[in-house]
């Protein structure tokens, strides 16, 4: 069975320093992975995604990942926090379930929550 | 707008009451998604239904039920039998087969607290 593990609960930035929230899985096989990013009180809304192309991934928002495989990793980072960043993010592996006609299901990581002071 | 709506945002129970929660989309999607979400857990998967008249449970269905009469639609209720029904509810969708990348569409969820 997939898993994921975010390492970090809770991370704290100032305004306009680098962000790094790190994400490690746990897959037997090449998995797709993904990070959400949810603001207080919302719906979750995919920052970026990796299915085996390039290795660094870029998404919204000036975010992006890399993936490392030796590693098993899937770290988020963005060069510059801003204020509106502030928010919970999470880690995602999809694990394909062969019954019921076939189902991605997404195994989500417990979250990370990132304050950015000013 | 496309997207997904639910309702209501906040909801009192009191113990031994079931209550429904709405969820209503308008993307075309054909999979929807039910999901609990608890401080420090992330999201755990309720049930989920890949097409019109078809659901499965998740990994926390006791104490839940759910229909998909409507492609749109994909109500949840959570019923007396829920042990710890305190939570933030999110409903989701994508559009599911073989082009599905992994993507899900959130509403902005409810959340439902037992008094």
């Amino acid at each position: 069975a997939q898993s994921v593990t975010q390492l970090d609960s809770h991370v704290s930035v100032s305004e306009g320093t680098p962000v790094l929230l790190r994400c490690n899985y746990s897959s037997s096989y090449s998995p797709s992975l993904f990070w959400y990013v949810q603001h207080p009180n919302k719906g979750l809304q995919l920052l970026l995604k990796y299915t085996s192309a390039a290795t660094l991934v870029k998404g919204i928002n000036g975010f992006e990942a890399e993936f490392k495989k030796s590693e098993t990793s899937f770290h988020l980072t963005k060069p510059s926090a801003h204020m509106s960043d502030a928010a919970e993010y999470f880690c995602v592996v999809s694990e394909y379930l062969a019954f019921s006609g076939g189902y991605n299901k997404l195994i989500f990581g417990a979250g990370t929550r990132l304050a950015v002071h000013p | 707008d496309g997207g997904i709506t639910q309702s209501p945002k906040y909801l009192f129970r009191k113990e031994g009451q079931n209550v429904t929660l709405s969820c209503e989309q308008n993307l075309n999607h054909d999979a929807m998604y039910w999901y609990r979400q608890d401080p420090g857990q992330g999201l755990r998967l309720i049930y989920y239904s890949q097409i019109v008249n078809d659901f499965q449970k998740g990994d926390i269905a006791e104490g839940y039920s759910v229909s998909r009469e409507k492609k749109e639609s994909f109500p949840l209720t959570v019923t007396s039998a829920q042990k710890n029904p305190t939570a933030f509810y999110l409903c989701a969708s994508s559009p599911e087969g073989g082009t599905w990348t992994g993507e899900l569409f959130f509403g902005e969820g409810s959340r439902l607290t037992v008094l």
